[in-house]
């Protein structure tokens, strides 16, 4: 079984940038998640989506941060414009439904310069 | 707020020592709970949850965690270590009849051959 795709692994930018990240969850997972980790913290639920609806976004910043999941399928996470702070791996995961095993993907290291 | 405390933020073991690492919640209502590790270069992944039952759960790899709902507390153990233990591991609360998820800021642990 394939598990959550992640791209790019890696991405520096200068603040105020833009950059996006993509996420593929395992087939047929229903619910997508967005994580922000920074280091030395656990992560930090930035939105959920169940199939292609957010189901929660209290702690996605959405002056700066969206997030889509057209088709209920692929999921991108857009910072526009970054800042310094925003430098943390950014994980995706996917469960089949919503409060049940998460599976991550390998994540996206973002360094905002 | 809601929050989840780690309370050793490094552990260091001799192989064939026991482990216990620490969790706890503030949240006065029902809640799912789980531990995820992360050995080295690799994804988080799921150790062991909890959702009902018995509160002294069984997960992969020898490990177990007791949930004491009168402590708030999901604290992960093992009687023996191996150096393959060694990684960052995150205990997380689901609270009960939301979509809200919380982490811990993780313990490192490193086991010595």
């Amino acid at each position: 079984e394939a598990g959550v795709a992640q791209s790019p692994r890696y991405k520096i930018i200068e603040k105020r940038q833009s950059v996006a990240f993509w996420c593929n969850p395992i087939s047929g997972h229903a619910t997508l998640y967005w994580y922000q980790q920074i280091l030395g913290q656990g992560p930090k639920l930035l939105i959920q989506f169940q199939n292609n609806g957010v189901v929660d976004d209290s702690q996605l910043p959405k002056d700066r941060f969206s997030a889509e999941r057209l088709k209920g399928v692929d999921s991108t996470l857009k910072i526009q414009p970054a800042k310094l702070e925003d430098s943390a791996v950014y994980l995706c995961a996917s469960s089949l439904v919503g409060i049940d095993t998460q599976y991550f993907g390998p994540g996206t290291r973002l360094t905002v310069l | 707020a809601q929050s989840v405390s780690q309370h050793n933020h490094h552990v260091i073991l001799s192989e064939a020592a026991s482990l216990e690492l620490g969790c706890n919640y503030s949240y006065g209502g029902t809640v799912n709970l789980f531990w995820y590790v992360q050995y080295p270069g690799q994804h988080l992944q799921l150790l062991l949850k909890y959702f009902s039952g018995d509160p002294l759960v069984k997960g992969i790899k020898g490990f177990e965690a007791e949930f004491i709902k009168s402590k708030f507390s999901f604290n992960l153990r093992k009687p023996s270590v191996q150096w393959s233990d060694t990684a960052e591991y995150f205990c997380a609360v689901n609270l009960s009849g939301t979509y809200k998820y919380i982490f811990g800021t993780g313990t490192r642990l490193k086991v010595l051959a």
